[in-house]
């Protein structure tokens, strides 16, 4: 199964711009890379994914590198609400469209 | 529109007893899968259902199991609970299989299940 590297944690200051980095290098050509993340005692929640173009939305931006063996979740301004787990995901049909989640990179946000 | 909706939310059994856990997805959507939680292996799939049939399955024993109704809704079942079976239980649904890897899911809060 294809997989992912991110960083086990990370720090931000509320209402500064947010880069959650992960490395993909096994990924294929029909993988989609996702993003979701956990906040206390909820299940994850889907944040945004794309395959090869950057992606917009109204919660993120997650910028794809050009060989795709990397990618950027952007939150353009962090919030408390903000503090979180972080997935990056691998999904495609080589994992039959499954979630492969890793450990993923907390997010702790500071007032 | 009403999220993903697990019952119960907790549940305390001992080891050798059984347990069905219910999901019900969001209106329209009919593909559910569901995943477990424990500190020391993360999030893990169990397997995925659509149209009442299994699509895919993780790498879980056969004590595990799962069922999908005409509605849509899903149960799992975990027979002759072990004490390592303590975790918590994530369902998801989508609007179609996540085969092609382009489906977003939405997970309900989970069912915190204890062994004891």
């Amino acid at each position: 199964d294809a997989k992912t590297t991110q960083p086990n944690s990370m720090e931000s200051n509320e209402e500064e711009p947010v880069h959650l980095p992960c490395n993909h290098s096994t990924i294929s050509g029909t993988d989609y890379i996702h993003w979701y993340r956990q906040l206390p005692s909820q299940g994850p929640e889907y944040v945004i994914h794309g395959l090869t173009s950057n992606v917009n939305n109204r919660m993120a931006s997650l910028a794809i590198a050009e060989d795709r063996k990397s990618s950027t979740l952007i939150l353009h301004r962090a919030t408390l609400r903000d503090a979180a787990v972080y997935y990056c995901i691998l999904s495609g049909p080589n994992q039959g469209g499954k979630l492969i989640f890793g450990q993923g990179t907390e997010l702790s946000v500071k007032p | 529109k009403a999220g993903v909706t697990q019952t119960p939310r907790y549940l305390i059994k001992t080891r050798g007893q059984q347990v069905t856990l219910s999901c019900s997805p969001i209106s329209g959507h009919r593909s559910v899968s569901w995943y477990q939680q424990t500190p020391g292996q993360g999030l893990q799939f169990l397997f995925e259902y659509f149209s009442e049939t299994q699509r895919n399955k993780g790498n879980f024993p056969g004590r595990f199991s799962g069922r999908q109704f005409s509605n849509s809704r899903s149960e799992m079942n975990v027979s002759t609970l072990e004490l390592g079976d303590s975790a918590l239980y994530l369902c998801a649904s989508s609007i179609r299989p996540g085969g092609q890897g382009n489906e977003k899911l939405f997970f309900g809060s989970g069912t915190q299940l204890s062994v004891l």
